[in-house]
């Protein structure tokens, strides 16, 4: 599986767009991007996928470069409860199911 | 409801002692993981099943044991052999299949050995 670069922290205000950029420059054709974050002490949580097209669900939207050698996950009105950190994940959509976590982006969102 | 119980959320051994941790899913799904986070670090794949009865090593296997007798349990027990132990460990569970999936995570149990 691809590696990410993600920068280790953001902070962004409350009612704001946070957008959270990821690097994954060796990512290969049949590799999708993944967003998960992880709330203090808690397990993580799926946020959001996509292969090339940008995605929008009930949570944030992604936006993956033409190249696909980057993205970005927003996060359209921040609360403070969005508060995680989160990470980029690269993986194929098939075969062994093991997402390989970094140390991701801790976003604080500032009242 | 539906979801990933992990027990307990809290536990503490002495150094030699093996202690199993405990990862029950009602979600009827086929893959179950177990993962591995250490304070400011990423999680790491310890050990995955993909069905009942078969289990695979992940990245740090060593010094860990798990079972998979039944589909909605998934143990792990983390052995003396196991260097540094105290860490937060993360149960989590799939669909199985060539297709997209979201892995849905437990609560987690922070282990203490002293």
């Amino acid at each position: 599986d691809a590696k990410t670069t993600q920068p280790p922290s953001m902070d962004c205000a409350e009612g704001r767009a946070a957008n959270l950029p990821c690097n994954h420059s060796t990512i290969s054709g049949n590799e999708y991007v993944y967003w998960y974050r992880q709330i203090h002490s808690q397990g993580p949580q799926y946020i959001i996928h996509g292969l090339k097209n940008n995605e929008t669900n009930e949570m944030a939207s992604l936006i993956i470069t033409e190249d696909r050698k980057s993205s970005t996950l927003i996060l359209p009105h921040a609360t403070l409860r969005d508060t995680a950190v989160y990470y980029c994940i690269v993986r194929v959509a098939q075969g062994a199911q093991k997402l390989v976590f970094g140390q991701g982006t801790r976003l604080t969102i500032n009242p | 409801d539906g979801g990933i119980t992990q027990s307990p959320k809290y536990l503490f051994r002495k150094e030699g002692q093996n202690v199993t941790l405990s990862c029950e899913q009602n979600l009827n799904h086929d893959a179950m993981y177990w993962y591995r986070q250490d304070p400011g670090q990423g999680l790491r794949l310890i050990y995955y099943s993909q069905i009942v009865n078969d289990f695979q090593k992940g990245d740090i296997a060593e010094g860990y044991s798990v079972s998979r007798e039944k589909k909605e349990s998934f143990p792990l027990t983390v052995t003396s052999a196991q260097k540094n132990p105290t860490a937060f460990y993360l149960c989590a569970s799939s669909i199985r299949g060539d297709k997209h999936y979201e892995q849905y995570f437990g609560p987690g149990t922070r282990l203490t050995v002293t």
